[in-house]
């Protein structure tokens, strides 16, 4: 099956500082990338939509000045999360579409837990 | 809209019980796909089915079974003689033919299966 490769895995952060996170399609290529949020015993949902060469679709309520996405090619979408604080503390995982076979399934990477202190 | 409910927030049972995990579904869209996920603590998402809106036979895959029901709009999996292993939260899952791969999710799930 398709890979998705999300990194980090893990990263503690001061408040205030900005995380990175990646997200890649490792063996096939993936015009729309999607990123979910899931707070503790909570459920995932959905944030953007990332679509490479284009500016991300973001869902109500989420910041996009906060929650920025860049998908510049077609295997590596990036979720920014600016000026973090604690209540951004989540863990964030990405999907990536095989749109090459026509297939609407999307794969979904290891997540990324992310700890602000 | 779209919705995925699953009500059972919460199931315990005793190893080599069998256990059925609901979920129901609201979607107008006439083509679309159902999945179960298997979230251990570690949080990665284990795939464990797909299932096309036009494709109602039940599934078996080993200990796992699914049952399609377009009728009552559900989509429950069962899990036969439960292990420890099996310990997870369940994820139900609906994309919608033009949602272009997003999914919406349900509440899930929380299994726990005792020795």
């Amino acid at each position: 099956g398709a890979v998705v490769s999300q990194h980090p895995s893990r990263v503690i952060c001061k408040s205030g500082t900005s995380v990175k996170i990646e997200c890649r399609s490792l063996d096939f290529q993936a015009t729309t990338m999607f990123w979910y949020r899931q707070f503790p015993k909570q459920s995932l949902m959905l944030m953007a939509t990332s679509n490479e060469g284009s500016k991300a679709t973001y869902e109500q309520g989420v910041e996009k000045d906060k929650f920025l996405i860049n998908h510049a090619s077609l295997t590596l979408s990036t979720l920014t999360v600016a000026s973090a604080h604690p209540e951004d503390s989540s863990f964030y995982i990405c999907s990536a579409r095989d749109v090459g076979q026509g297939n609407t399934e999307a794969f979904f990477g290891q997540g990324t837990r992310l700890t602000v202190v | 809209a779209q919705k995925v409910t699953q009500a059972q927030t919460e199931i315990s049972v005793v190893e080599k019980e069998d256990v059925t995990l609901d979920c129901v579904y609201e979607t107008r869209d006439t083509t679309y796909y159902l999945f179960w996920y298997k979230q251990p603590p570690s949080g990665e998402l284990v795939f464990l089915i797909r299932r096309n809106s036009f494709d109602e036979q039940n599934e078996i895959s080993g200990r796992y079974s699914w049952n399609f029901q377009k009728s009552t709009s559900s989509f429950n999996f069962t899990i036969t003689a439960s292990q420890v292993v099996d310990s997870a939260v369940y994820f139900c899952a609906l994309s919608g033919q033009n949602q272009g791969g997003k999914l919406i999710f349900g509440q899930g799930t929380e299994l726990s299966v005792k020795p």
